[in-house]
């Protein structure tokens, strides 16, 4: 089945603390995102690969980094969370950037809940 | 600078009536691509429809029809036949790029919230 799975689903964490939520895909997609959901802003880019050792940042990657060894993973890393970091978070992949041909559409993650105290 | 406006962040329809979710969007890019997604109670991101902005027709998906209007910038969605299972959070979105190393990002509005009665 095609997925993209996300763990942990939930976590809660104290400030400064480092986590690392993971991300993998089994389509062999080269385009990967990190989104978080905020109330009332909708979903905002965090960073964004085209593919392996290529990524790029989106509108808010502060306080975040990423890494793209292989073509499946793309982890989320906060080196030292803090509590605005408190979000809904998001991965999805795609075969190419969404939209660049007729039928690429991001396929999403189920999201992981963080909280930080 | 917000560049998808969602100015509608809650509507109701009647079941089976028809609703157009409102989007407006800005870019200087003259390729890019426009998106809705669907977001149910449940959290899981749906997508729904995909215009290109070379596209000549309005993309449609079973009940799903995106009314793209390139001179003013719009891209609404427009649901028939609304069914209650219709009821979330519907996301316009856009991709634009490429950037400066080539890639691409994609911009979320808001969001609407849609409520169908029943």
């Amino acid at each position: 089945e095609a997925q993209v799975t996300q763990n942990p689903r939930y976590l809660i964490t104290v400030t400064g603390k480092k986590l690392t939520v993971t991300c993998s895909q089994n389509m062999n997609h080269e385009y990967m995102s990190w989104y978080r959901q905020d109330p009332g802003l909708g979903l905002r880019q965090i960073y964004y690969s085209m593919n392996v050792e290529a990524t790029d940042k989106g509108d808010v990657p502060e306080g975040y980094k990423v890494s793209r060894k292989e073509k499946r993973n793309f982890p989320l890393i906060l080196e030292s969370p803090s509590p605005n970091q408190t979000s809904l978070y998001f991965c999805a992949s795609s075969n190419h950037p969404p939209g660049t041909s007729d039928t690429d559409t991001q396929y999403f993650g189920p999201g992981t809940r963080l909280t930080v105290l | 600078a917000q560049k998808i406006t969602q100015t509608q962040p809650g509507m109701f329809v009647q079941e089976k009536e028809a609703v157009t979710l409102d989007c407006t969007y800005d870019t200087s890019d003259p390729s890019y691509g426009l998106f809705w997604y669907k977001q149910p109670s449940s959290g899981e991101m749906i997508f729904l429809i995909y215009q290109g902005s070379y596209d000549q027709q309005n993309a449609t998906e079973g009940r799903y029809s995106l009314n793209f209007q390139k001179a003013r910038k719009s891209a609404n969605l427009v649901i028939s036949a609304s069914q209650l299972g219709d009821s979330a959070m519907y996301f316009c979105a856009m991709r634009e790029g490429p950037g400066y190393t080539g890639g691409f990002k994609t911009i979320f509005g808001a969001g609407t919230r849609l409520f169908v009665k029943a």
